[in-house]
C-alpha cells in the first residue's frame, strides 16, 4: 500500500462554518505534512508532524489548527476562514529510510464562500 | 527569495523525442532534488531523486543529472508519451531543516502525438 488518502475531496464552507480535512496513511511512514497550493502556483509548506509531535509550523494563522491523533493520521482543523484560503489542501508522508522523499496524497479542494 | 526556479513555463515535445526538463537553484546546503509530475486537480506523483553527491540517477525513461558548480539539475524523459504531459515540479531539501521541500514554479510539459 502506497498510498496517501485524502477526505473529502471536494468542501465547500461558509467563513464562519468549522470543517475538518483528513489524511491518512498505512506505509509506517512517520513524517506527515500539510501543504497549501493556489492555481497555477507550486505547493506551499504549512505543517510538518515528526513522530506525531509538530515540528514545522510555517507561520500559518491559527484559523488553520492541525492534529496528528496518531501515526497515521492527520487533521486539519478549518474555522473562520477567508475566501482567499480557497485552494487545494495537500497531505504527504515520507519514509524513515527517505524521509526527503514526500508521498502526496490527491488533495481536498477547499473553496471559502 | 526563490531558491529554486524553473524558468521556463511550458515545453511541447513530439512523442518518442526526449524532454529535458531545467532546474536553477541557489542554496549549496540543499542535500536531495527531486522531481515531482502533477495532473490538474490531483496531488504531486514523486518521479525521481538524487543527493547532492550525485551527478546522476536513472529509473527506467527518466534521468536526473545534477550539476552541483553550476547549481542545475534536468530531468530527461525518454521516449516522451502523450501520457507524460503534465507540469513537472523540480524540489530541493536541506534535510536539516526538517523535511521542508522547496519547490520551483513548474513547467508545463506536452506531449504531442
Amino acid at each position: 500500500d502506497t498510498e496517501v488518502t485524502q477526505t473529502p475531496k471536494h468542501l465547500v464552507m461558509g467563513m464562519t462554518n468549522k470543517k475538518s480535512l483528513k489524511c491518512e496513511q498505512h506505509m509506517g511512514h512517520r513524517a506527515m505534512y500539510w501543504y497549501k497550493q493556489k492555481a497555477k502556483k507550486p505547493p506551499e509548506l504549512m505543517f510538518v508532524y515528526s513522530y506525531e509531535k509538530l515540528s514545522i509550523n510555517e507561520s500559518v494563522p491559527s484559523r488553520f489548527s492541525p492534529e496528528c491523533p496518531n501515526s497515521s493520521l492527520l487533521n486539519l482543523h478549518l474555522h473562520a476562514l477567508q475566501p482567499e484560503d480557497s485552494a487545494l489542501y495537500l497531505c504527504a508522508s515520507s519514509p524513515r529510510d527517505r524521509s526527503y522523499e514526500q508521498y502526496f496524497g490527491p488533495g481536498t479542494r477547499l473553496t471559502v464562500t | 527569495d526563490q531558491q529554486v526556479k524553473q524558468n521556463s513555463p511550458s515545453l511541447s515535445v513530439q512523442e518518442g523525442r526526449i524532454s529535458i526538463l531545467n532546474c536553477d537553484y541557489t542554496n549549496s546546503m540543499f542535500d536531495y532534488f527531486l522531481w515531482y509530475k502533477k495532473y490538474p486537480a490531483e496531488g504531486p506523483t514523486f518521479l525521481i531523486s538524487i543527493s547532492s553527491i550525485k551527478d546522476k540517477n536513472e529509473d527506467g525513461r527518466f534521468t536526473v543529472f545534477l550539476n552541483k558548480s553550476a547549481k542545475h539539475l534536468s530531468l530527461h524523459i525518454v521516449p516522451s508519451q502523450p501520457g507524460d504531459s503534465a507540469v513537472y515540479f523540480c524540489a530541493a531539501i536541506n534535510y536539516n531543516q526538517g523535511g521542508k521541500l522547496i519547490f520551483g514554479q513548474g513547467t508545463e510539459l506536452s506531449v504531442k502525438p
